[in-house]
């Protein structure tokens, strides 16, 4: 079973408006949150980053939350563009022993924007 | 340019042939890791090195893959006699630190496709 699910898998809107994806996890115990951007054919490029303290976190049109207690993250983009459209994986890190380090990695949500 | 370098960036093999994967991390990183990312999927974690010492490699899928990273730098990901279940596009990651414990980011490289026809 995967230690990380996001939801929807995949979600179409229009040029301008806004999104929230959504991210469930199971890893523990925890260490960060991360939201990568993966555009067709090219590796994940970060675009936020939070320990379990933070419970939101900006960069630029992306807003990621965190909620530790429900171990539940979302990420918001604001006034789409063209260019988001990529997939947007969640991503957990893990904290312990031999297995520092691993990242755990949803599925990721396939957004399309439309003009 | 200074980001994370992989190469060959597409692969094809016939099953049953060996091929070797090649990561150049970012200068100075000291770890580095590899992932396998299935069509559709989100990339599956394989092996994890720091500096020269493979920490991590329970991801690995069977032995017929092996990771080298002998002088700290560039690592090697081997797949030997390839089936057609490896067919996937292989991540190479670095960071600056332990990126378990501290929020480093991960550097991705564009990946490699291979495909075992």
């Amino acid at each position: 079973k995967n230690q990380v699910e996001q939801s929807p898998q995949s979600l179409i809107i229009l040029e301008g408006k806004n999104c929230t994806l959504q991210c469930n996890y199971t890893v523990s115990p925890f260490s960060n949150l991360r939201w990568y951007k993966q555009d067709t054919g090219r590796g994940p490029v970060s675009l936020t980053i939070m320990t379990f303290s933070e419970n939101t976190k900006s960069n630029g049109r992306y807003t990621a939350t965190l909620d530790a207690d429900t171990k539940q993250s979302s990420l918001h983009i604001t006034a789409s563009q063209l260019s988001d459209s990529a997939s947007y994986i969640c991503v957990v890190s893990h904290d312990r022993g031999s297995t520092l380090g691993r990242l755990y990695f949803g599925r990721g949500t396939q957004l399309t924007v439309w003009p | 340019g200074a980001g994370v370098s992989q190469s060959p960036r597409y692969k094809v093999a016939k099953r049953g042939q060996d091929v070797a994967l090649r990561c150049d991390p970012i200068s100075g990183h000291v770890s580095l890791f590899w992932y396998q990312q299935a069509l559709g999927q989100g990339p599956e974690f394989l092996t994890y090195f720091q500096n020269e010492a493979q920490l991590d490699k329970s991801g690995l899928p069977s032995d017929r893959f092996f990771a080298e990273r002998p002088e700290g730098s560039v690592s090697t990901l081997k797949i030997q006699r390839t089936q057609q279940e490896d067919s996937a596009v292989y991540l190479c990651a670095s960071s600056l630190g332990v990126s378990g414990r501290h929020p480093y980011g991960q550097y991705f490289g564009p990946g490699t496709r291979l495909t075992v026809t």
